[in-house]
């Protein structure tokens, strides 16, 4: 299995667009995690879903953000619009529940 | 507020010696934890757990402490090697209802292990 994937790597964007991250979750894994690591907050969990379905996203941290999961095997994290003050790296983690979370390689995100 | 808390931002050990990364938590609900390993660039990657029925699991060179009454875990790595240099974090969830699968992380120790 590849892992979980996230896409892009890197996005460096001006302050006011929208700014879509995504994930594809390990096959068979059914909660999917969205998180935000800050210097100052470590890793903040921002929504996760069980079997495609929003379970918690207390963590999201205003209107501006929203996710999707669509289907088993693709997740969308939106900001809309961006703020300097969203930068970060942001990760998506599945699991098959549980415990033992598997992350992404995370996306890094800057908005100028 | 944050449920899960190290506070230390960093820490520093020569090779060969013992590395001890501590971690609070305030919710007493929690009675499941772990302990996840991130290089940079990477995604953290899971290193050790422990369940509240235990006060000790050990893996190889990694042992993980748990002391229920004080909301207190530990991470001891022994010997602690350069390869064991990233940044370090604990995590806990309630493990069982709803939020089972709900994990709290702390903000990280970043670990500097010198040859």
């Amino acid at each position: 299995d590849a892992g979980v994937i996230q896409s892009p790597r890197h996005e460096v964007t001006e302050m006011g667009q929208e700014v879509t991250l995504r994930c594809k979750p390990i096959s068979g894994h059914n909660s999917l995690f969205w998180y935000r690591q800050t210097m100052m907050r470590g890793l903040e969990l921002l929504i996760y879903f069980n079997n495609n379905v929003p379970i918690d996203d207390s963590g999201m941290p205003e209107d501006r953000f929203s996710a999707k999961m669509p289907n088993a095997s693709f997740s969308t994290l939106k900001i809309q619009p961006s703020e300097p003050r969203d930068s970060a790296v942001y990760f998506c983690a599945s699991s098959p529940g549980g415990g033992g979370y598997t992350f992404g390689s995370g996306t890094r995100l800057t908005v100028v | 507020d944050q449920q899960v808390k190290q506070n230390s931002p960093s820490l520093s050990v020569q090779e060969g010696r013992i590395s001890i990364l501590n971690c609070d938590y305030t919710n007493s609900m929690f009675d499941y934890f772990l302990w996840y390993k991130k290089y940079p660039a990477e995604g953290p990657t899971f290193l050790i757990s422990i369940s509240s029925i235990k006060d000790k699991n050990e893996d190889g060179r990694f042992t993980v402490f748990l002391n229920k009454s004080a909301k207190h875990l530990s991470l001891h790595i022994v010997p602690s090697q350069p390869g064991d240099s990233a940044v370090y974090f604990c995590a806990a969830s309630e493990g069982s209802g709803r939020n089972f699968n709900k994990f709290y992380f702390g903000s990280g120790t970043k670990l500097n292990v010198k040859p």
